[in-house]
């Protein structure tokens, strides 16, 4: 069955600290892994695609690492600030087929970094 | 901002009714999916509509139907309303048929309540 799970559900950091959410699939044919910023009430903005071949992915602050053998992903915040509160939704993309089943999402990771 | 645009932006309505979401895709994409997203969830997905024509479907029963135009822009209805369809109902756009290497560029999402 073609799932992704992440972990932690929630996470509550300070402000100025690293924190790094994890990702594993189990999703097949495996085409790309992409991860999703979400703030509350708002839609999903992509920060990063990763293709089969890429092992590691920067975005400003944020850095996503790819390991398409044991399927798993990671995305890390380095310094984090107040507007990173938001949840992170791992989504892995199907190759081929339809439309259907194309793109499996993650129920996200829900981080709330306090001053 | 992804240059998607949902409305309304709220929508509040009771059991039984009837309700249409519009969805302005980023100019230039031809695709556009539709999500529900209940709360602490990842999204679920509707169904997707490329150059005017169905073009997968998910989970959902024939009382959520779709709809796009000439200009790509696109409806969602849903009739007989459920205590359940209250979720965000998120839109996204991307080009040629949401190919696995195009990204999806999510609008700010339709809040729906049911009462």
């Amino acid at each position: 069955k073609n799932q992704v799970e992440q972990s932690p559900q929630s996470l509550i950091i300070l402000e100025g600290k690293n924190c790094t959410l994890q990702c594993n699939y189990t999703v097949s044919p495996f085409s790309n892994l992409r991860w999703y910023k979400q703030d509350t009430g708002r839609g999903p903005v992509s920060l990063t695609i990763m293709t089969f071949s890429e092992n590691t992915k920067s975005n400003g602050r944020y850095t996503a690492t790819l390991d398409a053998d044991t399927k798993q992903s990671s995305l890390h915040i380095t310094a984090s600030q107040l507007s990173d509160s938001a949840s992170y939704i791992c989504v892995v993309i199907r190759l081929g087929g339809g439309a259907t089943n194309k793109l499996i999402f993650g129920t996200g990771t829900l981080l709330a970094v306090q001053p | 901002e992804t240059g998607v645009t949902q409305s309304p932006t709220h929508l509040i309505k009771t059991r039984g009714q009837q309700v249409t979401l519009r969805c302005s895709s980023q100019s230039g994409h031809n695709t556009v999916s539709w999500y529900q997203q209940a709360l602490g969830q990842g999204p679920q997905f509707i169904f997707q509509y490329y150059r005017e024509e169905e073009n997968g479907r998910g989970n959902f029963p024939p009382r959520f139907s779709g709809l796009q135009f000439p200009n790509y822009s696109s409806e969602l209805n849903v009739n007989a309303l459920e205590l359940d369809d209250s979720a965000l109902y998120l839109c996204a756009s991307s080009l040629s048929g949401g190919a696995s290497q195009e990204t999806q560029y999510f609008g700010p999402g339709t809040r729906l309540l049911v009462l």
